[in-house]
């Protein structure tokens, strides 16, 4: 069965702290992508990755960096944490870029 | 601008009462509809894909359509394990840059034994 895993379901940081998000997929897709959502707002794109080493600004990347080191996994780097970016954060992944994505349970992020 | 409207917000029907989920959108050029499900505390998960106007596609109960204007989600005889959100997302064609999803906000879909 496919799976894209999330490393933390919840998290509870401090304003100012980095925070690290991690996503691994077991599919050997080329595309991943880090989503949050919010309630009426919908999901909303921060940061895409067609290839290792490659990655491509979204629609929201501010405050936000992501690393892909290795094809399988995809990382969200908030350098500086803010309340504003308390949020639910879902990882997926893509055979054929934008078709058919297949998402991770989501980290709901809590900045205090 | 790009937009992608799901209507109702919020649905409550008993079981086995048949409605339909609306998902409207103004783009420039469409290359695929999505429909997604969404139950609490998970991700979004892959329902369906839709090209062209005329198109169809089913799955159980889920019978989801397009026009050029706006796609229909039919839910047949629902029964209690068809309660999630539903998700509509668009790609949008922009002649070669990149097509990213345009999702919509959603339909919370309860359906009460």
């Amino acid at each position: 069965d496919v799976k894209v895993t999330q490393s933390s379901r919840y998290l509870v940081k401090r304003t100012g702290e980095k925070v690290f998000l991690e996503c691994v997929q077991d599919m050997d897709h080329e595309n991943m992508f880090w989503y949050r959502q919010d309630p009426g707002l919908g999901l909303r794109l921060i940061y895409f990755s067609y290839d290792v080493k490659m990655k491509e600004k979204g629609d929201i990347p501010e405050g936000y960096s992501v690393s892909r080191e290795k094809k399988e996994r995809f990382s969200l780097i908030l350098e500086s944490a803010s309340t504003n970016q308390t949020s639910m954060y879902l990882c997926a992944s893509s055979l054929i870029h934008w078709e058919k994505l297949f998402f991770g349970s989501g980290t709901q992020l809590s900045v205090l | 601008e790009d937009q992608v409207t799901q209507s109702p917000e919020a649905l409550r029907l008993q079981e086995g009462e048949s409605s339909s989920l609306n998902c409207s959108y103004t783009v420039s050029g469409l290359r695929g509809l999505f429909w997604y499900r969404q139950d609490p505390g998970k991700g979004p998960e892959f329902l369906f894909t839709l090209y062209s106007a005329g198109e169809e596609k089913e799955k159980e109960r889920l019978k989801a359509t397009l026009t050029k204007k706006e796609s229909f989600l039919h839910i047949t005889a629902p029964k209690p394990e068809d309660s999630a959100t539903y998700l509509c997302a668009v790609q949008a064609d922009y002649g070669g840059a990149t097509n990213k999803l345009i999702f919509g906000t959603g339909t919370l879909l309860a359906v009460q034994p």
